[in-house]
């Protein structure tokens, strides 16, 4: 079974604070996905990775970043978090191209104070 | 652009009794298209997908879906909705053209009745 896990379930930070998402996958997928989930919206692409050290703007990139410093890791980070970056934030992973399944995480809930 | 449509947003329905999602979707190219469910507090798990050949394809848990490029559309339907089936169902929708990356729908959520 393909695992992807998420450092944390809940996370609660503070307005200005840097955080950091960490995503793992235990496939050797290539592709790795940085969504965001809110009500009413669904899941928007934050940022990808096709390979290690290679990353691309998703439709909402503005206020985060992104590192992929091992095949196996995707990180997703708030250099300075804002109350609207409060969302439930998902992570997931694909062997190759667009026509395969993505396989996610159990998601992070993050609340910005 | 790229969308994806999902016009209901809540669906209730009794348990045993049929279900249909809808689905509309607005691409440029031959699209990729993909059913995910969202069972609560958990990630999504892939239900079905299409990429060419039969429109009518099967699924995981007796869900099925049809493309009908002619409507745009992919709904997703199961004949008879057991309780289990409560989640948050999203439509997903790709091409090649626009690379390796996905446009999903706002979601429906699905309450089942006893």
């Amino acid at each position: 079974d393909v695992k992807v896990t998420q450092s944390s379930r809940y996370l609660v930070k503070r307005t200005g604070e840097k955080v950091f998402l960490e995503c793992v996958q235990d496939m050797d997928h290539e592709n790795m996905f940085w969504y965001r989930q809110d009500p009413g919206l669904g899941l928007r692409l934050i940022y990808f990775s096709y390979d290690v050290k290679m990353k691309e703007k998703g439709d909402i990139p503005e206020g985060y970043s992104v590192s992929r410093e091992k095949k196996e890791r995707f990180s997703l980070i708030l250099e300075s978090a804002s109350t609207n970056q409060t969302s439930m934030y998902l992570c997931a992973s694909a062997p190759g191209g667009v026509s395969d399944t993505q396989y996610f995480g159990p998601g992070t809930r993050l609340t910005v104070l | 652009a790229q969308s994806v449509t999902q016009p209901d947003i809540h669906i209730t329905v009794s348990e045993g009794a049929s279900l249909e999602l809808r689905c509309n979707y607005s691409y440029g190219a031959t699209p990729y298209l993909f059913w995910y469910v969202q069972s609560p507090g958990q990630g999504l798990q892939l239900l079905l997908k299409y990429f060419s050949g039969d429109t009518l394809v099967q699924g995981i848990k007796g869900f099925e879906a049809e493309f009908k490029r002619s409507q745009s559309s992919f709904n997703l339907r199961k004949p008879s909705v057991h309780w289990s089936d409560a989640a948050e169902y999203f439509c997903a929708v790709g091409a090649r053209e626009y690379g390796n990356k996905l446009v999903f729908g706002a979601g429906t959520i699905l309450r089942v009745k006893s």
